[in-house]
């Protein structure tokens, strides 16, 4: 069975802090993705990577940027925390090929105070 | 750009009820996947059921099935003999079957299942 583990279930950091939200897969998935979750607009995009050090931005990538250094690990990062990033972000995994389901994490709840 | 809308922010129904979430979407691709994923109160979100757009017969995963109108791009899904532990949000999703593999989902919906 997929295994998609998120670092930190809830975390709290200050305004201006540099944050690093953490995702490991351990099968061997070739495209990962970062979404952010917030009442009333679902899951919104922010990056993804279809292999190994590429990235492309999603639909809101303004804020954030991303790291794939190994195959099973996907980085986001808040280079300077703001209190709009305050949300439940959401990894996932998936395989490529035609219709894979998407598999995810547990989220983090990010607090930026 | 493909979009996905979820007109019913929220919904309850009692136990053993039927229910039925809506969904449309927007796209100008002939072939594509569509998704109902479900998120408990523990917040992993779970495949519920998928539907190919290439094939007419709508999906069934046991209670739930969908209703799958091609030309009128709608996706709906019916939950039958409702659950307790059916309570939790519902997102429908579109992705494109060739390309980056991304999935685009709708706002969601708060199912609610009363005792």
């Amino acid at each position: 069975d997929v295994k998609v583990t998120q670092s930190s279930r809830y975390l709290v950091k200050r305004t201006g802090e540099k944050v690093f939200l953490e995702c490991v897969q351990d099968m061997d998935h070739e495209n990962m993705f970062w979404y952010r979750q917030d009442p009333g607009l679902g899951l919104r995009l922010i990056y993804f990577s279809y292999d190994v050090k590429m990235k492309e931005k999603g639909d809101i990538p303004e804020g954030y940027s991303v790291s794939r250094e190994k195959k099973e690990r996907f980085s986001l990062i808040l280079e300077s925390a703001s209190t709009n990033q305050t949300s439940m972000y959401l990894c996932a995994s998936l395989r490529t090929g035609n219709n894979s389901p998407l598999h995810f994490g547990n989220g983090t709840r990010l607090t930026v105070t | 750009a493909q979009t996905v809308t979820q007109s019913q922010p929220e919904m309850s129904v009692q136990e053993a009820e039927t229910v039925t979430l809506s969904c449309t979407y927007d796209t100008s691709e002939s072939n594509y996947y569509l998704f109902w994923y479900k998120q408990p109160p523990s917040r992993q979100m779970i495949l519920v059921i998928r539907q190919e757009a290439y094939k007419q017969q709508n999906a069934t995963e046991n209670r739930f099935s969908v209703n799958f109108q091609k030309a009128a791009k709608s996706f709906s899904l019916k939950i039958s003999d409702s659950q307790l532990g059916d309570t939790a949000m519902y997102f429908c999703a579109f992705m494109k079957p060739q390309g980056a593999q991304k999935l685009v989902f709708g706002q969601g919906t708060r199912l609610t299942i009363n005792p």
